[in-house]
Order: C-alpha cells, then sequence, then structure tokens
C-alpha cells in the first residue's frame, strides 16, 4: 500500500525558509518522480516543481525558480521541499505527488497536505 | 505553458442526476489528459487517466472523454459523496498545468 506522509504544519515570518518532508513506503522509491503542488486558500493547484531521485534531477517552475529546492533522501524514501524568501502570497497547503517514469506529471498518489502560514 | 479551461465554474446537480464537465486545452494534449477530485479539507484523487482510463477503485459512474483539445468527465448518477471539486489537468506538455476547477454542488 502506498503511503506519503507529509511533516506538520509550519507558522514562518516573512523572508524565513520552510522546509516541508514527504515520507513514501510502498514501493521503490527511486524509480518514481515527486512533485510538490501547492494550493493556497480557495484557489486551484499550482506545480511548484519535482525530482526524479534515481537519476538526481530536479525541474522546477518558473514561478518559484531560484527560491525552492527540492531534494530526496534514497535512505529514508523522503522527499523535501524547501522554499526561501517567504512572502505573504506562500501561505498555501503544500502537497507531495508521486508519478512514474513514463508520466511525470501524472499523479496518482499524493501526501496529506501540510499547511505553511506566512505572517508576520 | 499549456492553458487549461474548465466550465462552468460552478454546476448545481440534484443528487441522482447527470453531471458533465467539460475542459479545454489551449492546444492539443493527444489524450495526456487526467481529472482529479477535491473534497474540503483533503488532497486531490485521482480519478481519470488517459482521458478515458478510470483509476483504481474508482466507480464505474464516473466517465471520461475527448481528446486533442477537448474533453468531458461525466458522473452518470450523483451520489452524495460526489459534491467536490473536480480539477482537469495535461500531462502531455512539461509543466503540467491544472484547470481552475470545477465545483459540483447540491441543487
Amino acid at each position: 500500500q502506498v503511503q506519503l506522509v507529509q511533516s506538520g504544519a509550519e507558522v514562518k515570518k516573512p523572508g524565513s525558509s520552510v522546509k516541508v518532508s514527504c515520507k513514501a513506503s510502498g514501493g521503490t522509491f527511486s524509480t518514481y518522480t515527486f512533485s510538490w503542488v501547492r494550493q493556497a486558500p480557495g484557489q486551484g493547484l499550482e506545480w511548484m516543481g519535482g525530482i526524479i531521485p534515481i537519476l538526481g534531477t530536479t525541474n522546477y517552475a518558473q514561478k518559484v525558480q531560484g527560491r525552492v529546492t527540492i531534494t530526496a533522501d534514497e535512505s529514508t524514501s523522503t522527499a523535501y521541499m524547501e522554499l526561501n524568501s517567504l512572502r505573504s502570497e506562500d501561505t498555501a497547503v503544500y502537497y507531495c505527488a508521486r508519478g512514474d517514469s513514463n508520466d511525470y506529471f501524472l499523479f496518482n498518489y499524493w501526501g496529506q497536505g501540510t499547511l505553511v502560514t506566512v505572517s508576520s | 505553458e499549456i492553458v487549461m479551461t474548465q466550465s462552468p465554474a460552478t454546476l448545481s446537480v440534484s443528487p441522482g442526476e447527470r453531471a458533465t464537465l467539460s475542459c479545454r486545452a489551449s492546444q492539443s494534449v493527444t489524450n495526456n489528459l487526467a481529472w482529479y477530485q477535491q473534497k474540503p479539507g483533503q488532497a486531490p484523487r485521482l480519478l481519470i487517466y488517459g482521458a478515458s482510463a478510470r483509476a483504481a477503485d474508482i466507480p464505474a459512474r464516473f466517465s471520461g472523454s475527448g481528446s486533442g483539445t477537448e474533453f468531458t468527465l461525466t458522473i452518470s448518477s450523483l451520489q452524495s459523496e460526489d459534491f467536490a471539486v473536480y480539477y482537469c489537468q495535461q500531462y502531455n506538455n512539461w509543466p503540467g498545468t491544472f484547470g481552475q476547477g470545477t465545483k459540483v454542488e447540491i441543487k
């Protein structure tokens, strides 16, 4: 049974950083892709970036390029998303989602979401 | 990037009735189109991929159709648990992009 379990809610000050984790179980971690998708309050879904652990390659959306870093630790089957220089508009629920090598953006498994609140 | 446009924004339907949701892509995505269901406070759930294939454990009342730029999600007889927001997503081109969602509410 595949599960993606994310770290808990965070409250951050503007200008600071946040790092969210996503621990995967079920399946061979490195053969899948892991993306981060965020959802601002009352809004739709926005892909931020992703990683292919077996290749170590990352891709980022232009909107957050330069502020986001996605990493993966194969030894613990955990993906991470770090977002820097936080702004109020970064307040959102952040989801990790698993794709596969054939369809990077087809997400058949999702984490439960992590609420990140940016407020002074 | 490809823009996905969903209509209508809100659909009011009575339980037991059929719901038809539309999704249009700004350019062809062949059949690399998925539909997700999201309930309040929950993560999205994959319903349909490849425009018409149901994901695991998805009831047969959900069906998808279309190719190229025009797609439809049909819920044949709405159950109480189907009232939610539905998103289409293209995964043909980088980056995968989502529509803005259609909320299916109780009439």
